[in-house]
């Protein structure tokens, strides 16, 4: 079946530095890719998306491009800040249309002034 | 204001003793669907419904209960919960239950011990 695997947090950066958190998938058929972010005490929200391969989703300074040659969705920031501080999900959409999304674990990342 | 809303968000009981957590979307929403949170494991989904009176089993549907009468009601029912339903529960909704379009909206969860 679908899984989607992401690496393991915390990460913790300093404000400023560059961010990458890894995402790989494996999956049937050409899913679409999800960035989700879930900030302390909130629900998911999506932060970003791509539908196809090479496509590049874009959101609040975060990219990540859709790459099916490595089956990979990494996200990336250039400069974080402390307000990035949370856990992202990397997620796929099922081929069942009931399921609407596979997730990662998710990742914690801690950001420090 | 859009949302979905979940209550109780905290909630903190004993084995057997059945309860039920409420989930109501304001978005004229026809896909609705439970998860759970647990460290390490993403979200896993319980139940879905693609419409009024459509429910259908997810990942991880054993122990629980859903009911989709109104469209925008989509309740989650424990009948006699256990300490392994101790977890972080969240409600979900889309405009349509069509994987790649559809975007996921998200309540703000409801925590869930079962001592």
């Amino acid at each position: 079946g679908d899984s989607v695997t992401q690496m393991e947090g915390p990460v913790t950066l300093s404000e400023e530095a560059f961010l990458t958190i890894n995402c790989t998938y494996t999956a049937t058929g050409y899913p679409s890719l999800f960035w989700y972010v879930q900030y302390p005490g909130e629900g998911l929200q999506l932060l970003l998306k791509a539908t196809k391969a090479d496509d590049k989703g874009s959101n609040k300074g975060f990219e990540a491009t859709y790459r099916k040659e490595t089956t990979s969705f990494h996200l990336e920031k250039g400069s974080v800040q402390v307000s990035d501080s949370a856990v992202y999900f990397c997620a796929l959409s099922g081929n069942n249309a009931g399921n609407m999304l596979t997730f990662g674990g998710g990742t914690r990342l801690m950001v420090k002034p | 204001e859009a949302q979905v809303t979940q209550n109780p968000r905290y909630l903190i009981t004993v084995t057997g003793k059945k309860l039920t957590v409420t989930c109501s979307q304001n978005m004229n929403h026809e896909y609705m669907s439970w998860y759970r949170q647990d460290p390490g494991l993403g979200l896993r989904q319980i139940y879905y419904s693609m419409n009024v009176e459509v429910t259908d089993k997810g990942d991880v549907p054993e122990g629980y209960k859903v009911s989709r009468k109104e469209k925008r009601n989509f309740p989650l029912i424990l009948e006699s919960p256990s300490p392994n339903q101790t977890s972080l529960y969240f409600c979900a909704s889309s405009i349509t239950g069509t994987p790649r379009t559809g975007e996921l909206f998200f309540g703000e969860g409801s925590r869930l011990t079962v001592l």
